[in-house]
């Protein structure tokens, strides 16, 4: 199985500042397509995961432009520009390029 | 606008069984994947299942597999997760989430699973 590692668990933030989440995975996630299958999530307090990025640094509808996501290969970032508060919640990042999907440990960002 | 609606969930001993109903509306259900994926409480997400938009191909996580069984009806926008001899650890909330490509695009509220005696 890929292992999906994020880094920080925990990011306090102060308002209007960036913040910025690595994941990392134990092998490639190139698919044999040529696309890589890389998710990011964000779980606000009490509600489910919503989608924010796909396919490394796609914004899903209705996503603000301050979110943002690189990366290639293993290693991949979500980086939010100006932090507001109501980013306040756990992102995970996620892989689909093999079954069994997983997810990373999930980054907890909260305000200062 | 896209909606998934789980229900199902509930209080169940060790060793006994549940069936989760996913009901999809505002989008043609029979033209996406879709998947299950669990959140045990005060923990992080983890993957179940998968199903094609025919049913045809089907995957499970290993923590499950020989236990839980995903189908869907496309006639009645319905995907389903029959879930036998359940453990304690598979106390969670159980989610839907349709797949575009291989993202989920859009989860429902999710349902409540409790395995206890």
């Amino acid at each position: 199985d890929i292992v999906m590692t994020q880094t920080p668990l925990s990011s306090p933030v102060t308002l209007g500042q960036p913040a910025s989440i690595s994941c990392r995975s134990s092998q490639s996630l190139v698919h044999s397509d040529g696309n890589t299958y890389l998710s990011w999530l964000q779980q606000r307090p009490g509600q489910p995961p919503r989608l924010l990025i796909y396919k490394i640094s796609n914004r899903f509808s209705g996503v603000p432009d301050r979110f943002s996501g690189s990366g290639a290969g293993t290693d991949f970032t979500l980086k939010i520009s100006r932090v507001e508060a109501e980013d306040v919640g756990v992102y995970y990042c996620m892989q689909a390029t093999q079954f069994p999907w997983t997810f990373g440990q999930g980054t907890k960002v909260e305000i200062k | 606008q896209v909606q998934l609606v789980e229900s199902g969930g509930g209080l169940v001993k060790p060793g006994g069984s549940l069936r989760l109903s996913c009901a999809a509306s505002g989008f043609t259900f029979s033209d996406y994947y879709m998947s299950w994926i669990r959140q045990a409480p005060g923990k992080g997400l983890e993957w179940v299942s998968y199903i094609s938009s025919s049913g045809s191909t089907i995957y499970y996580a290993d923590s499950v597999k020989g236990r839980f069984t995903i189908s869907r009806d496309n006639a009645k926008n319905s995907l389903y997760l029959q879930m036998n001899s359940l453990r304690a650890e598979d106390t969670a909330v159980y989610y839907c989430a349709r797949v575009t490509d291989f993202w989920s695009d859009y989860w429902g509220q999710g349902t409540l699973v409790t395995v206890s005696s």
